[in-house]
Order: C-alpha cells, then structure tokens, then sequence
C-alpha cells in the first residue's frame, strides 16, 4: 500500500502571501490530520477532517484552514503568512480507529 | 489542559547498555503510541498502548504503559547506533472524538559506539 503523500515537500514564501498544502493519505483512510512541528514549540495539532468534516481542531488562529475532498484527500490553507509560520508540516491518515501513519511532511519557509 | 512531559530531553547512550526514556501525561486517555524520528524525516510509528499494564515489544524497543500514575516508559535494551533518533511519546485523550494527538518533547537519541 503507498503511504501517505504531501506535496510539495518544500516551499518558500514572503510574508504576507498565501500558501496551499496538499495531502493524499493511504487509500481506504478517511482521517486525515495536519500538525505543525518548529523547534521552539514542538509537534502542535492543527486539525482533523473525517469524511469531509473538520472533527476537531487546534489551538491555531483564523488564518489556518483547512478541507477535505470526497476522496478524502486534505489541503491546508495559511494565509497571511508571519516568520512563525516557518515549520515542517506533517499531514497523518488513519483508519477509525487505528494507528496514525505521517507523511514525509511539507518544509515551509517564509522570508 | 492535556499535557505531555519527557524526559530526559536528551540521552546519550553507550552501545550495549540498556536505558528508559519516560513520558508524563496530566489527565486521563485513551491510547499513548511512540514515534520515531530520524532527522529531516517525518514519524514512525513504533507502539499503540491502550491499556493498564500494556507491554509491546519490538526488538531491542519495550513500551510499558501504568495508567494510573499517568506514565509510559519506552526502555532501550544493549544499545545500537542505529537507534540514534528522536522520540516522541503522544497520547489521544479521547479516541471517540477522532484524532488529536499531544505530542512530548520528544528525547533525542545518541548512541555512540
């Protein structure tokens, strides 16, 4: 089975700008979860989609969104984007109520 | 608030010897898994722990999990370099609500020969 993929892996951006993540989890998964990991603050949840439906959410602000599409694959959406967004995002997929497996993660930079 | 402690925040270890990096968690949950990770790469999954008393085993990896004292242990048996990582322990409060993870610190690894 392929596992969970995130596009594209690396990003650099301008303050201000607006940025959108893609992640394709394993077939067959219909959770999918993004987490925000820095060194300053660690692995941080973002949000958890379900069968399209944003089931629960972190402590982040406004300007972090995100969907999911009938196939359950997930994008994340940052808009006006600060320094501190700068961090390697993680996408995981899981069955209901299995394991999460993570994606390889999308490094985004903002100068 | 859930909250999740390592420690130590760093081991460094001796190949051969054995060693135990603990996990805190404040409030009552469901699961504690442990994650891996090698440095630029994402996480890999190693225990799910769902119950009092739980042992998982996974060559020189052990995870215990003691619900009541709120505290997991992932013990490392004769050291090897090639389990120089960092690890990070996370727990689900309440599965029924979906995924949120909590994520430790996370305790780096060094092995060295």
């Amino acid at each position: 089975k392929a596992g969970v993929t995130q596009t594209p892996r690396y990003l650099i951006k301008t303050r201000g700008q607006q940025v959108t993540l893609s992640c394709s989890p394993i077939s067959g998964h219909r959770s999918v979860s993004w987490y925000q990991q820095t060194p300053g603050q660690g692995l941080q949840f973002l949000f958890e989609y379900f069968s399209e439906t944003q089931r629960n959410k972190g402590n982040f602000p406004g300007r972090f969104s995100g969907r999911q599409f009938s196939n359950s694959r997930s994008e994340m959406n940052v808009s006006t984007l600060e320094l501190g967004d700068s961090a390697l995002y993680l996408c995981a997929s899981s069955a209901q109520t299995g394991v999460l497996y993570f994606g390889p993660g999308t490094r985004l930079t903002v100068t | 608030e859930l909250k999740v402690e390592q420690n130590p925040l760093f081991l460094s270890m001796q190949e051969g010897k054995n060693y135990t990096i603990y996990c805190n968690y404040s409030t009552t949950s469901d699961r504690l898994y442990w994650y891996r990770q090698d440095p630029g790469k994402s996480l890999e999954s190693l225990f799910v722990l769902l119950s009092n008393g739980a042992v998982k085993q996974e060559g020189r990896l052990m995870a215990s999990l003691d619900t009541k004292a709120r505290l997991s242990t992932l013990h490392i048996t004769a050291a090897v370099h090639d389990l120089s990582a960092t690890y990070f322990c996370a727990v689900d409060k309440d599965k029924a609500a979906g995924n949120k993870l909590t994520f430790g610190g996370g305790t780096r690894v060094l092995v060295k020969p």
